[in-house]
């Protein structure tokens, strides 16, 4: 049975980095591309980026680039996702998910609040 | 970058009813590359329809999904009081993107 298990939620200031980590249980990790996705209060969904975990290749979003970094550990079947420079505009629910081509499993999310 | 437009924004229906929801693309949308999600509320979204048409496993036959090129169609045939919630359509090509989303609520 696959699962995702992310980290737990977070307080930033502006201008911190937070990292979220999604662990990945019941199938082979490295056999399928993970994406994150956020979602702002009351808002729809943004796909941030995705992360082959067998190459450790990324890509971003072009609106994320520079500032996002997904990282991958394979020795614990995990996926990382870092941004930098919060904003407040930055608080939201960030959602790791399974690529299967669509997105067949997803995590619980990850609550970042960024308040000064 | 595709963008992904969905209407209504809002559908007010009782229970019983059928939903029709829509979803258009600006470009079209290669391979049928397109999957509809339900979310509800402090919940993950939920894999519905991927391939324009084909259900995911364990989701009943009341939803179905149709289109192609640039208009996808999601049908609740009979809404039931666990479907009111927030659907979205994804375009997972090679830059994903998500609509906006629909709204089911209870009349």
């Amino acid at each position: 049975q696959v699962h995702l298990v992310q980290s737990g939620a977070e307080v930033k200031k502006p201008g911190a980095s937070v990292k979220v980590s999604c662990r990945a249980s019941g199938y082979t990790f490295t056999g399928y591309f993970m994406h994150w996705v956020r979602q702002a209060p009351g808002q729809g969904l943004e796909w941030m980026g995705r992360i082959n975990p067998s190459s450790g290749e990324t890509n971003y979003a072009q609106k994320f680039q520079g500032w996002v970094t997904m990282r991958r550990d394979t020795s614990i079947s995990t996926a990382f996702m870092e941004l930098t420079r919060l904003r407040s505009d930055d608080t939201a629910v960030y959602y790791c998910a399974r690529d299967n081509g669509y997105f067949d499993h997803w995590g619980q999310g990850t609550l970042v609040t960024v308040s000064s | 970058e595709i963008v992904l437009t969905q209407s209504p924004g809002t559908l007010s229906l009782s229970p019983g009813e059928r939903a029709t929801l829509s979803c258009r693309a600006s470009q079209t949308v290669s391979f049928s590359y397109l999957a509809w999600y339900q979310q509800k509320p402090g919940q993950a979204p939920r894999l519905l329809i991927f391939g324009a048409s084909v259900r995911a496993t364990g989701i009943p036959d009341r939803f179905s999904g149709s289109g192609s090129g640039t208009d996808f169609t999601l049908i609740i045939s009979r809404l039931e009081p666990e479907d009111f919630a927030v659907y979205y359509c994804h375009q997972y090509g090679n830059s994903p993107t998500f609509g906006q989303g629909t709204k089911v609520e209870i009349k």
